[in-house]
C-alpha cells in the first residue's frame, strides 16, 4: 500500500509569490491534516480536512488556505509569501476521525522563501 | 487547553545505553497517547500508542505506559542503537474526535558508537 505522497519535495520561492503544495493520502484515508514544522516553533497545526470539508483550523493567517478533493487528495496554498513561511510542510492522513487512529505522514515539502 | 510537555534535549547516548524520554500531558477526559519518530529527511512515523490508562504500547524495543495518575507517557528503551538516532515526538489525541492532535516539541536523540 502506497504511503502519503507529497509533491514537490523542495520549492524555492521569492517573497510575495504564492505556492501550492499537494498531498495524496493513503488509499481509503479520508482525513488529511497539514502541519508546518520549523526549528523554532516545532510542529504547528494548519488545518484538517475530512470529506472535502475543513474540520479544524490552526492559528495561521488567512494567507494559508487549503482544500480537499472528492478523491481525498488535498492541496494547501500560501499566498503573498513571507520569509517566515520557510519551513517543512507535512501532510498526514488518517483512516478515521477518532481518537485512536494514528496519523500517517508524508516526507514533506521543504519550502524556502528568499 | 490540552498540551504536551517533553524534554527537548538534545540527548546524546552511547550505543547500548538505556533511554528514557519524559512526556507529560494536560488534557480533559481520557486522550489517546502516541509516540512518533522522525528520521533525518523524513516525515513522522508512528512508533507506538496507548488508548487508555495502564495500556502499554511497544514497538522495536521501545515501550511507554499510559499513567493517568501522573499524566505521563514516558518512552523507554533498554539498549539503544545508532539507528535510533532521530527526533521523538510525544502526542495526544483529545477525547473528542473533533479536536486536533497535539504534539510535544520533540526530543532529538543522538546515539554514538
Amino acid at each position: 500500500k502506497a504511503g502519503v505522497t507529497q509533491t514537490p519535495r523542495y520549492l524555492i520561492k521569492t517573497r510575495g509569490q504564492q505556492v501550492t503544495l499537494s498531498c495524496s493520502p493513503i488509499s481509503g484515508h479520508r482525513s488529511v491534516s497539514w502541519y508546518q514544522q520549523t526549528p523554532g516553533q516545532g510542529l504547528q497545526f494548519l488545518f484538517e480536512y475530512f470529506s472535502e470539508t475543513q474540520r479544524n483550523k490552526g492559528n495561521f493567517p488567512g494567507r494559508f488556505s487549503g482544500r480537499q478533493f472528492s478523491n481525498s487528495r488535498s492541496e494547501m496554498n500560501v499566498s503573498t509569501l513571507e520569509l517566515g513561511d520557510s519551513a517543512l510542510y507535512l501532510c498526514a492522513s488518517s483512516l478515521a476521525r477518532d481518537r485512536i487512529s494514528p496519523l500517517h505522514f508524508g516526507n514533506g515539502t521543504r519550502l524556502t522563501v528568499t | 487547553g490540552d498540551s504536551v510537555t517533553q524534554m527537548e534535549g538534545p540527548v546524546t547516548l552511547s550505543e547500548e545505553a538505556f533511554l528514557t524520554i519524559n512526556c507529560t500531558y494536560t488534557a480533559t477526559g481520557y486522550p489517546s497517547l502516541f509516540w512518533y519518530v522522525q528520521y533525518p529527511g523524513e516525515g513522522l512515523q508512528l512508533l507506538l500508542k496507548a488508548t487508555k490508562a495502564d495500556d502499554k504500547g511497544s514497538n522495536k524495543g521501545f515501550e511507554a505506559t499510559y499513567r493517568k495518575e501522573t499524566t505521563s507517557f514516558h518512552l523507554e528503551k533498554g539498549s539503544v542503537q545508532v539507528s535510533d538516532s532521530a527526533v521523538y515526538f510525544c502526542a495526544l489525541s483529545p477525547k473528542t474526535s473533533y479536536d486536533k492532535v497535539i504534539f510535544g516539541p520533540g526530543t532529538s536523540l543522538s546515539v554514538i558508537p
